[in-house]
């Protein structure tokens, strides 16, 4: 089946720095990656959708300015969560959806972002 | 997204079938139904998917009500690592590029 990495799985960084996390899919190619936060005991929420080479949409309360989704080619997204504050500590989850297989969502691991 | 209505949680023992419901009365003709799983700490995976048939596949069968307004979710053998959430989707045909919307999903504790 079609493989979504994530890197990295966690990490702990000091309030205002900045921390980039990668999305990769790994034997497919991806032209729509999406991105999904997740507080405890919560569901996912969808942050944003990008497609390779365009601008990303994010959805309705997300600041674009604070988190920079890239989606330079048809296998890596990035997000970067700039000046991090604690409330920005959660789990980061991406999707993939390709081109050959139909609409079907593919998820990665997740990334627990830790802000101290 | 047509909405689904899922049990917050519910148990099951070690080696028992397990069969988690959902509804979605409001269905549409074009909307298929969607099942994935969360596993502690991971992100979500793929279980099932059907439209009118009931389906079957090597993680678990999906039985879907003859008026399609709802659906029931069947681990013939709950195993430990079946302890996750479960979420219940619905997806129209013709807006299935969008992102997966999640609602709660139900949280199975498997006891051994």
């Amino acid at each position: 089946g079609a493989v979504v990495s994530q890197h990295p799985s966690r990490v702990i960084c000091k309030s205002g720095t900045s921390v980039k996390i990668e999305c990769r899919s790994l034997d497919f190619q991806a032209t729509t990656m999406f991105w999904y936060r997740q507080f405890p005991k919560q569901s996912l929420m969808l942050m944003a959708t990008s497609n390779e080479g365009s601008k990303a949409t994010y959805e309705q309360g997300v600041e674009k300015d604070k988190f920079l989704i890239n989606h330079a080619s048809l296998t890596l997204s990035t997000l970067t969560v700039t000046s991090a504050h604690p409330e920005d500590s959660s789990f980061y989850i991406c999707s993939a959806r390709g081109t050959s297989r139909s609409n079907e969502q593919f998820f990665g691991p997740g990334t627990r972002l830790t802000v101290l | 997204d047509a909405k689904t209505t899922q049990p917050n949680s519910m148990e099951s023992n070690e080696e028992e079938p397990v069969h988690l419901p959902c509804n979605h009365s409001t269905i549409s003709g074009t909307d298929y139904i969607h099942w994935y799983r969360q596993l502690p700490s991971q992100g979500p995976e793929y279980v099932i998917h059907g439209l009118t048939s009931n389906v079957n596949n090597r993680m678990a069968s999906l039985a879907i009500a003859e008026d399609r307004k709802s659906s029931t979710l069947i681990l013939h053998r709950a195993t430990l690592r079946d302890a996750a959430v479960y979420y219940c989707i619905l997806r129209d045909i013709d807006t299935g590029r969008r992102a997966l919307t999640f609602g709660s999903g139900t949280r199975l504790q498997v006891q051994p």
